[in-house]
């Protein structure tokens, strides 16, 4: 089965330029997550999809940061104009159900964001 | 507010034993995810408790204490591979992942 998979792996770009990661999900998952992960710390959700519907986007920065999963499917995350302290990891996830409200996250290997 | 309080850094030797300590505050409770992440990588599931009791799955086993709000990973014969960070994360009442910044586990010769 393949993986939760994700491009590009690494990004290199200057603050106030803009930058858009995709992730493809693992078949038949139905969730969807990006998260960003800054050096050190545990991953921050910035927003889920069930489908092709925003579940929770409460800690999105929704005045520079985008997401879509227009065919419930595969998704983008976009940043625009973007800032010094976006450096980070932004990960993707999806989820199988293990108990009845209870999903097994599995990541991709991330996308790797330098803002100089 | 909610919160997952785990060590920074633990060091242990080849072929030892090693206990990774969570405590968790969330707003309700269903249940507590460890993740394994080796550095530059995504993380990786290790394990799933939800009742009280120790869950173990070959070299690594996972406790939980609800009313403690108490967990722990153990690591057993461990393994140069096992280098890596070991991330505590606590499903609240609305099924949201709250995660801990990760302990990362240096292994010595």
């Amino acid at each position: 089965e393949a993986g939760v998979a994700q491009s590009p792996r690494y990004k290199i770009i200057e603050k106030r330029q803009s930058v858009a990661f995709w992730c493809n999900p693992i078949s038949g998952h139905a969730t969807l997550y990006w998260y960003q992960q800054i050096l050190g710390q545990g991953p921050k959700l910035l927003i889920q999809f069930q489908n092709n519907g925003v579940v929770d986007d409460s800690q999105l920065p929704k005045d520079r940061f985008s997401a879509e999963r227009l065919k419930g499917v595969d998704s983008t995350l976009k940043i625009q104009p973007a800032k010094l302290e976006d450096s980070a990891v932004y990960l993707c996830a999806s989820s199988l159900r293990l108990l009845e409200g209870v999903e097994t996250q599995y990541f991709g290997p991330g996308t790797r964001l330098l803002v100089l | 507010g909610q919160n997952i309080d785990q060590p920074t850094e633990m060091t242990a030797t080849e072929g030892a034993i090693v206990q990774i300590n969570c405590t968790y505050q969330t707003s309700g409770f269903n249940g507590l995810f460890w993740y394994q992440q080796h550095a530059g990588e995504a993380p990786t599931f290790l394990s799933y408790n939800v009742l009280d009791g120790l869950e173990e799955k070959g070299r690594f086993s996972s406790f939980l204490s609800r009313s403690k709000g108490y967990s722990y990973l153990l690591l057993k014969e461990l393994q140069m591979k096992d280098s890596a960070s070991y991330l505590c994360a606590g499903l609240d009442s609305n099924y949201q992942l709250i995660w801990g910044a990760g302990t990362k586990l240096i292994i010595k010769p």
